[in-house]
This record gives C-alpha cells, sequence and structure tokens, in this order.
C-alpha cells in the first residue's frame, strides 16, 4: 500500500544545477500539489494540478515548474537551483480539489544548494 | 490571504500529562485538518472538522471546531511518547484544496 511515493529523499545540489523531484500515486487522486517546508514558515503551496494536463501556481511558484501527463505522477523541476530552494519539499495528493477532502502526503525530499 | 496561527509553539509534558494545541484563522474555516509529523517524515492525516461546533476523536486525541468557524484546539489525555512529533493544523480556503494552508506547527515533546 504505497500511497504517495516520493524521489530521491535526500539531494544536494549545486547553484545552477537543475533536476527534477519525482511524484508518484496509487490512488487515482485526482488532486496532486507540491508544497515546501521551511523553519518558521509552515508548508507553503508551490503548484498544484486538478487532473491530467491541468496544472496552476500556488503561493511560491518561481523558479519551479511542474506538468502532469498521467494522473499518478507529478514531477517538480527546479530550473536552475539557488541557495534559497534549500528546503524540504513533500508531494501531497487527494481525491479531488473540492473542499472537505484530506491530502496525503509523501516522506519529503530533502533538498540542499550549495 | 488566510493565516493560521498556531500556540503554543513547543510543548514539552511529562507522560500521561493532558495538553492543547490551538489553531486561530484569521478568516471562517470551511475545512480545518491536523495533521502530525515525526522528523524526517510526511505528515500523517488526524482528523478534518467542518461544521462549527464539530467535535471528533481518534483515540486519546479530542479535535474541536468552534461555532464561529475561526479557531480549531486539539486535545491529548494523558499523553505517551508516541505523541511526540509536530503537529501542524491545515485549513481550505473558501472551500477549494487548492486554497490550503497551514500554520506553522506545534512542537511537542513528552518526557518520561
Amino acid at each position: 500500500n504505497a500511497g504517495v511515493t516520493q524521489t530521491p529523499k535526500f539531494q544536494v545540489l549545486k547553484t545552477g544545477q537543475s533536476m527534477t523531484l519525482q511524484c508518484a500515486q496509487d490512488m487515482n487522486h485526482e488532486y496532486m500539489s507540491w508544497y515546501r517546508q521551511d523553519p518558521g514558515m509552515g508548508l507553503r503551496l508551490i503548484h498544484y494540478s486538478v487532473g491530467a494536463g491541468i496544472t496552476d501556481q500556488g503561493e511560491v511558484p518561481n523558479g519551479y515548474n511542474v506538468s502532469r501527463s498521467t494522473t499518478e505522477d507529478f514531477p517538480l523541476r527546479l530550473l536552475s537551483a539557488a541557495p534559497s530552494q534549500t528546503s524540504v519539499y513533500f508531494c501531497a495528493s487527494s481525491y479531488s480539489a473540492d473542499g472537505g477532502q484530506p491530502q496525503h502526503f509523501g516522506d519529503g525530499t530533502r533538498l540542499s544548494i550549495l | 490571504s488566510q493565516e493560521l496561527e498556531q500556540s503554543p509553539q513547543s510543548l514539552i509534558v511529562q507522560e500521561g500529562k493532558n495538553l492543547t494545541i490551538n489553531c486561530t484563522s484569521s478568516k471562517t474555516l470551511y475545512g480545518l485538518y491536523w495533521y502530525k509529523q515525526k522528523y524526517g517524515e510526511g505528515l500523517i492525516f488526524l482528523m478534518m472538522l467542518q461544521k462549527g461546533g464539530e467535535e471528533k476523536s481518534h483515540e486519546k486525541i479530542t479535535a474541536k471546531l468552534d461555532e464561529k468557524k475561526q479557531q480549531s484546539s486539539l486535545h491529548i489525555t494523558a499523553s505517551q511518547p508516541s505523541h511526540a512529533g509536530i503537529y501542524l493544523c491545515g485549513a481550505d480556503g473558501a472551500g477549494t484544496a487548492s486554497k490550503l494552508t497551514f500554520g506553522t506547527g506545534t512542537r511537542l515533546q513528552v518526557t518520561l
């Protein structure tokens, strides 16, 4: 019973490098989202998707790209990594984007940008 | 935009003691979620509240949403070391998950 799977769990990058954080869910959820968690700031929404082929920006989208070609996968791309993007990244999914649907979270990716 | 303020920011309690964590919203809450996070792990869903005055319990944890739907509390009875972690409240904004916001969390330690 996998739920939401994120890879990698840890990553160290140099400034300017690019990479993709992977997220996959096996619950046939329509809604998927990416958050970053920083000390003292809680979780902030980066991008979200209400279904395959549909994505939109959250609160802090700059420097990140997403795509949703399948229901299961929602990768997050860092175009040119910056030290300010050092954070813990969480992917989450829920049955739909309607309110009243608890989101299921992955275990996170801990990303350090040097 | 909606803001959630949690109090206290951190809490140390002795095993067996009761405790309460509060979550106050700047706007009406359409859906309020409580999550628990252990260090190095993801968020585990605990409970969801939607109606004013609603109260839900699971094992020794009780969550309540006030009548005005702007404040929620999480109460743990007879705390155990397994309750240690970070508790976060999250809220739907205007009835849609795309506007979900979170509080900054309450770190709970339970001492023996």
